[in-house]
């Protein structure tokens, strides 16, 4: 059983440009969630998706963020004009019920770096 | 606000040596902790977990046991290896309206010496 995958695994942007993540939940997931992590500190809490909701965005930038988990495919987390802040490493994590009912299972995380 | 946060940044010990590593948590309606591994590259891995209704819970080499009364985590490794090193992070799910939201401490880094 494969775990959660994310793509791509490293990320270069130029400021302005836009930045989108992808995250396929393990199988059998259906809630999905987004971390990101400054270096050297804890994982914050962005938000938390199911299948063509959105559950809880507060921990999202309200501009310039949005994030997505549609019927089919992956969730997308994008990130509109980038920003040299916007640098850090973002984290997905699925599980089969919600969150306080069931581990979150993180993937390897993308890293976006912002020229 | 509410956090949850570690007492000892960073931990070193000898290859053999059983460790501990502590998390302080402040919210007190908080029902889910979780210990996290992150090796350097790499994303999260749940080590154990444990539930407001227990307050210990032991794995393979490792046992966490949770203090409620003055809000204390706490995560033993038994005969601690090598491969062990990496950053841990404690985790709390508050519950109510904000499950599936959870909360990171900043982090403790442990360093296993041969």
């Amino acid at each position: 059983n494969a775990g959660v995958m994310q793509n791509p695994r490293h990320l270069v942007r130029r400021r302005g440009q836009e930045a989108r993540l992808r995250c396929s939940p393990m199988k059998g997931h259906s809630h999905v969630y987004w971390y990101r992590q400054l270096p050297e500190e804890g994982l914050k809490f962005m938000v938390y998706l199911q299948k063509e909701n959105i559950i809880d965005e507060s921990g999202m930038p309200k501009e310039r963020f949005s994030a997505e988990f549609p019927k089919e495919g992956p969730s997308i987390l994008r990130i509109q004009q980038v920003v040299r802040g916007d640098s850090a490493a973002y984290f997905c994590a699925s599980s089969p019920r919600q969150g306080n009912r069931d581990t979150q299972y993180f993937g390897p995380g993308t890293r976006l770096t912002v020229l | 606000g509410e956090s949850v946060g570690l007492h000892l940044p960073t931990l070193s010990v000898q290859e053999g040596d059983n460790s501990i590593i502590n998390c302080a948590y402040s919210n007190s309606a908080s029902d889910y902790f979780i210990w996290y591994k992150q090796e350097s590259g790499k994303g999260p891995q749940f080590i154990i977990d444990i539930r407001s209704n227990m307050d210990k819970r032991q794995g393979q080499r490792v046992t966490v046991l949770l203090n409620k009364t003055v809000k204390h985590l706490s995560l033993q490794i038994a005969a601690t290896q090598p491969g062990d090193s990496a950053v841990y992070f404690c985790a709390e799910n508050p519950g109510g309206t904000s499950y599936g939201k959870l909360t990171f401490g900043q982090g403790t880094i442990l360093t296993v010496h041969p």
